[in-house]
């Protein structure tokens, strides 16, 4: 059974960059699409872009500016960076795999930005 | 970016019963949809894709349907393990959106 989890800080300040990473285990990183998803407290999920295993990389324009995604194949990881973070960045953060269409997903990870 | 609308926000239903869940797309998606049930502390569930096929291992009292712009999804003989939150994604183009999601309820 393909498992992704999401790790990374939970607490930011602003103006701060936020790192996660995503460990997938019981499956392979290819040859796959991963995705990063938001959900800002009260609000709907936001999808914040997509990386082919191969490094192919496909953004939210609205957080084109800020976001960029990698992927380490040895490690069957792939991070997200999200850069100058606000308050409005203070979501839950998932992982989520696409095979053809959208499949797994990890639990989250809640990141809050405060100062 | 296409706008996914999806109603009713909150549903309250009874075990047994038979509930209805749509989204309507802003623009054509054609079949580029899929159904999640979400639980608090867990992850995201696939159950449906491609509108109307069931994931891996999902009950059959699960259904979903439409093309275009209107889908629905049907959960039949409601079960106490179905109350939960369910949302629609489209994944016709980037960027991706997702409906505003449904909390279902016990009555």
């Amino acid at each position: 059974q393909v498992q992704l989890q999401e790790s990374g800080p939970g607490l930011l300040k602003p103006s701060e960059t936020l790192s996660l990473t995503c460990t997938v285990s019981g499956g392979s990183i290819s040859p796959y699409y991963w995705n990063w998803v938001r959900q800002p407290p009260g609000k709907r999920l936001e999808w914040i872009g997509s990386m082919y295993y191969s490094g192919n990389t496909y953004y939210n324009p609205s957080l084109e500016s800020r976001v960029a995604m990698s992927v380490d194949t040895s490690k069957n990881q792939f991070s997200l960076t999200l850069a100058s973070v606000s308050a409005s960045d203070t979501a839950v953060y998932y992982c989520t795999r696409r095979s053809g269409h959208p499949d797994y997903w990890g639990l989250g990870t809640l990141v809050t930005v405060s100062s | 970016d296409i706008q996914m609308t999806q109603s009713p926000s909150t549903l309250s239903a009874s075990v047994g019963d038979r509930v209805t869940i749509t989204c309507r797309a802003s623009q054509t998606i054609n079949s580029w949809l899929a159904w999640y049930q979400h639980k608090p502390g867990k992850a995201p569930n696939l159950l449906i894709y491609k509108a109307s096929t069931l994931g891996s291992g999902v009950p059959s009292r699960f259904s979903g349907s439409g093309s275009g712009t209107e889908f629905t999804l049907t959960i039949n003989n409601l079960q106490p393990d179905d109350f939960a939150t369910y949302f629609c994604h489209h994944y016709d183009s980037y960027p991706y959106t997702f409906g505003q999601g449904t909390k279902l309820e016990i009555k």
